[in-house]
């Protein structure tokens, strides 16, 4: 069984702030871990990805994560944030190739950004 | 190239009645998904499709709802009859290969049932 937890509803940072999204996920296989985001109005859009590759994988817009095994954590940061970052972001786990069982993502609860001028 | 595609944008029916809900993903893309997020909770996972086959049905919620994908190409997502809690976001998804697990979303639709 799989599972995420995105630390916090809802965050507030001014601009030019660091950005960090908290997700820390479940998996009993090795995962892949995703960060989505979602701007109003719109579908969601792959941020990043890891694949059992680099443990520091970087991202569109400047946003990159660290895949931390020891604690189970894939955070999402940015060292300054724009206003144009405002949106709802998401965790999501899928299992590994050699998993056979289920491919589909499970997301955690989401993290909508704030972004104060 | 076109973006998986969802239509409607938005549906607002009465407790009772049927709604189908459509997705075209993206061409040439073999697996497509569909999940849902009911208002302030988390995006849950529906059902799975290989070509036109259902892979992973595990995420259906009762047999009020039917999916299927004739062909292969687009699919539908059936509500009969619609209940209050099936209000929520449909979205749909699609991914060429599972490989590096990246699946791409469509805009969603927002079903109301009232």
């Amino acid at each position: 069984a799989q599972s995420v937890t995105q630390l916090g509803s809802h965050v507030s940072v001014s601009e030019g702030a660091l950005v960090l999204l908290r997700c820390n996920y479940s998996s009993s296989v090795p995962p892949y871990l995703f960060w989505y985001v979602q701007y109003p109005n719109q579908g969601l859009q792959l941020l990043l990805k890891y694949t059992s590759a680099a443990t520091l994988v970087k991202g569109i817009n400047g946003f990159e994560a660290e895949f931390k095994k020891s604690e189970t954590s894939f955070h999402l940061t940015k060292p300054s944030a724009h206003m144009s970052d405002a949106a709802e972001y998401f965790c999501a786990v899928s299992g590994a190739p050699m998993d056979t069982g289920r491919r589909a993502l499970t997301f955690g609860s989401g993290t909508r950004l704030q972004v104060q001028p | 190239e076109a973006g998986v595609t969802q239509f409607p944008s938005h549906s607002v029916i009465e407790k009772g009645q049927t709604v189908t809900l459509r997705c075209d993903p993206i061409s040439g893309h073999d697996n497509l998904y569909w999940y849902r997020r009911v208002m302030g909770k988390e995006i849950k996972f529906l059902l799975h499709f290989v070509k036109e086959s259902k892979q992973d049905e595990s995420g259906m919620p009762n047999n009020r709802f039917l999916a299927e994908r004739t062909g292969g190409t687009y699919s539908t997502l059936k509500v009969q009859p619609a209940e209050l809690e099936d209000s929520g976001v449909y979205f749909c998804a699609s991914s060429q290969d599972w490989k590096g697990g990246e699946q791409y979303f469509g805009p969603g639709t927002r079903l109301t049932v009232t």
